[in-house]
């Protein structure tokens, strides 16, 4: 079945940028998301990528997506305390299901 | 973006009871989903909730133990029944769609079986 993989943890200081990465293998992937969670809090979708694109940018946010590698990677630009979160990666197959990583925490130092 | 309202928000509940989960949209959408979160872990698929039908059970999820109601296009609810300690967790309700890429969800419940 598919797989999507994160790292669990990254430690940034506030002002700096912060890359999550992610991989994935199932290669009929359509669209693939990055999600935030804070403590106690539901999933906020933070921006998405159609699996033909390369690159998306939303204001701070980078989507990289390397269909080749099945690598997707969210930089965040000025990294602030308040990005401080569990940020979940998923794809979504060619059946429309979705899959989600096992999310990574990161954390920002003041 | 749909604007999804949980409840309750949380629950400490005694085992062997059962509790249900409300999920409320506030536009008609195609699509509705319940998810559990265990602690620190990613998001499970538990099942689809369709209008009008029996919802659509994902592989180690029955509809004896996560009965699901979906009566509309707006409202959908997850009954976790017979509860144990090991159903500990966040339940999440997502909502997606036709041909919308986004798939939103609510603020979750979580739930403590004691």
């Amino acid at each position: 079945g598919e797989d999507v993989e994160q790292s669990l943890f990254l430690s940034v200081r506030e002002g700096d940028s912060s890359v999550i990465n992610c991989t994935y293998t199932d290669s009929s992937s359509t669209y693939l998301y990055w999600y935030k969670q804070e403590p106690g809090a539901g999933l906020q979708l933070l921006t998405y990528i159609f699996s033909n694109m390369d690159m998306k940018q939303d204001q701070r946010l980078t989507v990289l997506l390397n269909k080749k590698d099945k690598h997707l990677s969210l930089r965040i630009a000025d990294t602030q305390t308040g990005d401080s979160a569990i940020y979940f990666c998923a794809e979504r197959n060619a059946g429309n299901m979705l899959t989600f990583g096992g999310g990574t925490r990161l954390m920002v130092k003041p | 973006s749909a604007v999804i309202s949980q409840k309750p928000s949380r629950d400490i509940c005694q085992r062997g009871t059962s509790l249900t989960i409300q999920c409320q949209v506030d536009s008609q959408v195609t699509m509705m989903f319940w998810y559990r979160q265990q602690p620190g872990q990613s998001l499970t698929l538990i099942a689809t909730a369709n209008q009008g039908s029996e919802a659509t059970y994902e592989s180690g999820f029955v509809i004896d133990k996560f009965p699901i109601s979906r009566p509309n296009l707006t409202f959908s609810t997850l009954t976790v029944s017979n509860m144990s300690p090991e159903d500990s967790s966040i339940y999440l309700c997502s909502v997606e769609d036709t041909g919308i890429a986004e798939a939103f969800f609510g603020q979750g419940t979580r739930l403590t079986v004691v």
